[in-house]
């Protein structure tokens, strides 16, 4: 079976500054791994995948996450924070893409201070 | 975008009536899924399908019921909506189960 926790359920950082939102997994197989994105009104967007091949993955706007096996994390950054970067954010997980759906975290809303 | 649409995207209605929410793709996936989204619960997955006529319980299925007739539509009916599935009710679609899934904008759903 699989789960996703997502350390934070809010999470500000200042314009500029270095944004990490944490995301930590259980699974019995090798994961598949995600993070969406979802602006205010909007549906949620795919910002990254983990599907196996290498352990950085990066994404769109800037972002990117590393798998870490031996800590069962796959943490988002970006190393800049823009304001449009505001938004809620949902790290997911499946076992593989065999398997009939995905687990979603409960989400972080990152803010952006001026 | 991935061609999903939602139907209607704002609804509101009284405590009793039926209520179906329809869910349109343009992409041919096999895969389908409506969640509710509500604050400090994520997404809740009600219900999904991996095919026509095939559908299965997600994890909030009380009250709920779906119907796949064809590859690109999935209806989600509350037979007799309550207030406490007032809610946003996002459709998802994959090619496969367990790869990434691609949202539709919602539906803004009040039960009055």
């Amino acid at each position: 079976a699989q789960s996703v926790t997502q350390l934070g359920s809010h999470v500000s950082v200042s314009e500029g500054a270095l944004v990490l939102l944490r995301c930590n997994y259980s699974s019995s197989v090798p994961p598949y791994l995600f993070w969406y994105v979802q602006y205010p009104n909007q549906g949620l967007q795919l910002l990254l995948k983990y599907t196996s091949a290498a352990t950085l993955v990066k994404g769109i706007n800037g972002f990117e996450a590393e798998f870490k096996k031996s800590e069962t994390s796959f943490h988002l950054t970006k190393p800049s924070a823009h304001m449009s970067d505001a938004a809620e954010y949902f790290c997911a997980v499946s076992g593989d893409s065999s398997a009939s759906k995905i687990i979603f975290g409960s989400g972080t809303r990152l803010s952006i201070r001026p | 975008d991935a061609g999903i649409t939602q139907s209607p995207r704002h609804k509101v209605t009284e405590t009793g009536t039926p209520v179906t929410l329809r869910c349109h793709q343009t992409e041919n996936h096999r895969y389908m899924y409506w969640y509710r989204q509500d604050p400090g619960h994520g997404l809740r997955l009600i219900h999904y399908s991996y095919g026509v006529k095939d559908t299965d319980k997600g994890e909030v299925s009380d009250g709920y019921s779906v119907s796949r007739s064809k590859t690109e539509d999935f209806l989600l009916t509350l037979e007799s909506a309550t207030s406490s599935q007032t809610s946003v009710y996002f459709c998802a679609i994959g090619s496969s189960g367990g790869n990434e899934q691609f949202f539709g904008p919602g539906t803004r759903l009040t039960v009055l």
